[in-house]
């Protein structure tokens, strides 16, 4: 059973272009929501993470819009580079006792 | 910030060997470590919760003898893979963050095994 549920599975956006990135999940006891950036041969690292009460969150280039009670949320890349091109996911943990990890988005950005 | 140091980056063992993965966290203490297994443009799939100083929590479906967890210390645990099979090859990856701060969860960098 999946607890987080991620699309789209494959985006490719011109460089400058907004990808968005949706994720839904059910268990309403998730209190923490991250989204992971990963590079072929790499561990996952952290892009940006928010909780449940707070809807929208920005850092940089990065903003995760968040809401309760549809049980989503997103991430938009504002201004993206080629740099970016990688394969995102998004997780949901309560107390970071375990995360849940979406299936994950492999964003290409065309020069 | 917190640093998960995971070694090796990669392996190839023949079948039937064991092979041992360890994943430290270098500037904290980390009573929790979690190891995933990746497969090939897939997501992440949680194996196990490796406790400091007790048995390892194993996921459904996970062979606890095959994949023996040791966390003998808090900034070191172990993942070795036992009797290791071609289909075993895989991207391993632990994570693991400070006491209470799982908001500083980090990742190693994984390890690519093959066995040939």
């Amino acid at each position: 059973q999946q607890q987080v549920k991620q699309s789209p599975q494959s985006l490719i956006v011109q460089k400058g272009g907004i990808p968005i990135i949706n994720c839904a999940y059910e268990n309403t006891a998730f209190d923490y929501f991250p989204w992971y950036q990963q590079f072929p041969g790499k561990g996952p690292a952290l892009l940006i993470a928010i909780r449940p009460d707070v809807s929208e969150k920005k850092e940089g280039r990065f903003t995760i819009s968040f809401n309760k009670s549809a049980k989503q949320f997103s991430l938009h890349i504002m201004d993206s580079q080629p740099g970016d091109s990688a394969t995102y996911f998004c997780a949901a943990s309560i107390l970071g006792n375990q995360f849940y990890f979406g299936t994950g988005t492999s964003l290409t950005v065309i020069p | 910030g917190a640093v998960v140091s995971q070694h090796p980056s990669w392996v190839i063992c023949k079948s039937g060997t064991s092979v041992k993965i360890e994943c430290r966290s270098l500037d904290f203490q980390a009573t929790t470590m979690f190891w995933y297994r990746q497969f090939p443009k897939q997501s992440l799939m949680l194996m196990a919760t490796s406790n400091e100083g007790s048995k390892a929590t194993y996921e459904q479906g996970v062979e606890k003898d095959k994949f023996l967890i040791n966390h003998a210390s808090l900034t070191l645990s172990t993942l070795t893979v036992t009797s290791a099979h071609p289909e075993d090859s895989s991207f391993y990856i632990c994570s693991a963050y400070p006491r209470g701060r799982y908001e500083a969860c980090t990742f190693g960098s994984g390890t690519r095994l093959t066995v040939v």
